[in-house]
């Protein structure tokens, strides 16, 4: 049982490449989301889907772009990096049967755009 | 918009001392999430406080939650250097999974 798994876990990229973090979760959850963490910043919510087929804008979307195709894997696609993207991206997932709203996070993808 | 501040920020503290992190939020919600993270590590799930006046406790951490007031405080007991870390609060938005995140309190606790 591999929870929430994140890949990869670095990568770096050139101003202008694109590039899919990929998340992957055996827990059965139909929330999933992905957050940015920056310096003095906290976590930002981009996009999160509540289901298969079904995809939202959080904070901070631009630059961004999800899809979700099944209940057990939410990529999410950076369209053209720019150095502002420069971050460590977790990846959520919640809900289940108990449904406290609690979020399992992954380990964490740290991306540097040059 | 829902907005939630955490404070202090940074907290140096001794072992053996008390100390309270506080958490406020702007609008009306019944869900409060306490988190910690390591230095490098991801975020790891501590409390979950689903009602007002719910209290949890687990081992020095003790959290509460007052939902008429939008606060919730994290107490540290006799703190140990293995605490330190950094402490999150996070608040359901809207009644969906959907959770805002303060900016967290990073706790160093000095021998």
């Amino acid at each position: 049982n591999a929870g929430v798994t994140q890949t990869p876990k670095f990568q770096v990229l050139k101003t202008g490449q694109s590039m899919t973090l990929q998340c992957a979760q055996d827990m059965n959850h139909e929330y999933m989301s992905w957050y940015r963490q920056d310096p003095g910043m906290g976590l930002r919510l981009i996009h999160y889907s509540v289901g298969a087929g079904i995809t939202d804008q959080g904070e901070v979307p631009n630059g961004y772009n999800v899809s979700r195709s099944t209940t057990e894997d939410f990529p999410l696609r950076l369209l053209s990096a720019a150095p502002s993207q420069t971050s460590v991206y977790f990846c959520a997932v919640g809900g289940g049967v108990r449904n406290t709203g609690e979020l399992f996070f992954g380990e964490g993808s740290r991306l540097t755009v040059l | 918009e829902l907005k939630v501040e955490q404070n202090p920020l940074f907290l140096s503290m001794q072992e053996g001392k008390n100390y309270t992190i506080y958490c406020n939020y702007s609008t009306t919600s019944d869900r409060l999430y306490w988190y910690r993270q390591d230095p490098g590590k991801s975020l790891e799930s501590l409390f979950v406080l689903l009602s007002n006046g719910a209290v949890k406790q687990e081992g020095r951490l003790m959290a509460s939650l007052d939902t008429k007031a939008r606060l919730s405080t994290l107490h540290i007991t006799a703190a140990v250097h293995d605490l330190s870390a950094t402490y999150f609060c996070a608040v359901n938005q809207g009644g969906s999974e959907k959770l805002v995140f303060g900016k967290g309190t990073k706790l160093t606790v000095n021998p």
